[in-house]
């Protein structure tokens, strides 16, 4: 069981706005520490999408944006694009562990 | 452009070692506040992180596998490696290594299948 979890599925339909949600704990998102997020294709290493709670990286796109509050964060894609169909999963750190922790990802599927 | 790609045998023993390397190009390992990181994920399941080395030589590892894990740097190959030790099936895996900027694994390799199978 992920120390941070996530919804295993979203779906909706192409121009349409998801959200996921990645839900942690005091010693981890609630303790203040960054949550970032990842997309992963099939068959291919995940990118990093979101850093840093709310950031993008040069070159991902502004549909991507993302929030977090008290002890989750929140990744949402407006304008839904066959292109996103991917996996996603969020990422922080944990005190409680020592260690770099991840959700168990959210399969996005575009319908 | 910062590239990393994995190498090492894609299939060991049970109990003998696993050992990986990442091969930087585009940038050196030893300049900058970087860490790098090894990560994996089996078949059809999620990310578990291994453990970082800072660009300094300072390691951390997860505790579930601290007492097997060894990453360490070698600057004049501008790699860093990975070794696990007594391997099982559990650790059958895509091994990935990862870049550790903006706070966040911001360049990853294409990843590496490890199967543990005698």
């Amino acid at each position: 069981q992920s120390v941070l979890t996530q919804p295993p599925s979203v779906s909706g339909a192409p121009g349409q706005r998801v959200t996921i949600s990645c839900t942690g704990s005091k010693s981890n998102i609630g303790a203040g520490y960054g949550v970032h997020w990842y997309q992963q294709r099939p068959g291919t290493a995940p990118t990093l999408l979101i850093y840093g709670d709310f950031n993008r990286p040069s070159g991902v796109p502004d549909r991507f944006s993302a929030s977090k509050s008290g002890t989750s964060g929140s990744l949402a894609i407006t304008g839904l694009q066959a292109e996103d169909e991917a996996d996603y999963f969020c990422q922080s750190y944990d005190s409680s562990l020592s260690a770099y922790v991840f959700g168990a990802g959210t399969k996005v599927t575009v319908l | 452009q910062v590239q990393l790609q994995e190498s090492g045998p894609g299939l060991v023993k049970p109990s003998q070692t696993l050992s990986l390397t990442c091969t930087v190009s585009g940038g050196s390992i030893s300049s900058g506040s970087y860490y790098w990181n090894w990560i994996r994920q089996p078949a059809g399941k999620g990310l578990e992180w291994i453990g970082r080395i800072y660009s300094r030589g300072s390691a951390n590892y997860h505790p579930s596998l601290e007492r097997r894990v060894t990453i360490s740097l070698d600057t004049s190959k501008n790699l860093f490696s990975l070794k696990l030790t007594s391997v099982t099936a559990a650790d059958t895996a895509v091994y990935y290594c990862a870049r550790d900027g903006l706070a966040a694994a911001d360049y990853w390799g294409p990843g590496t299948l490890v199967s543990v199978s005698s």
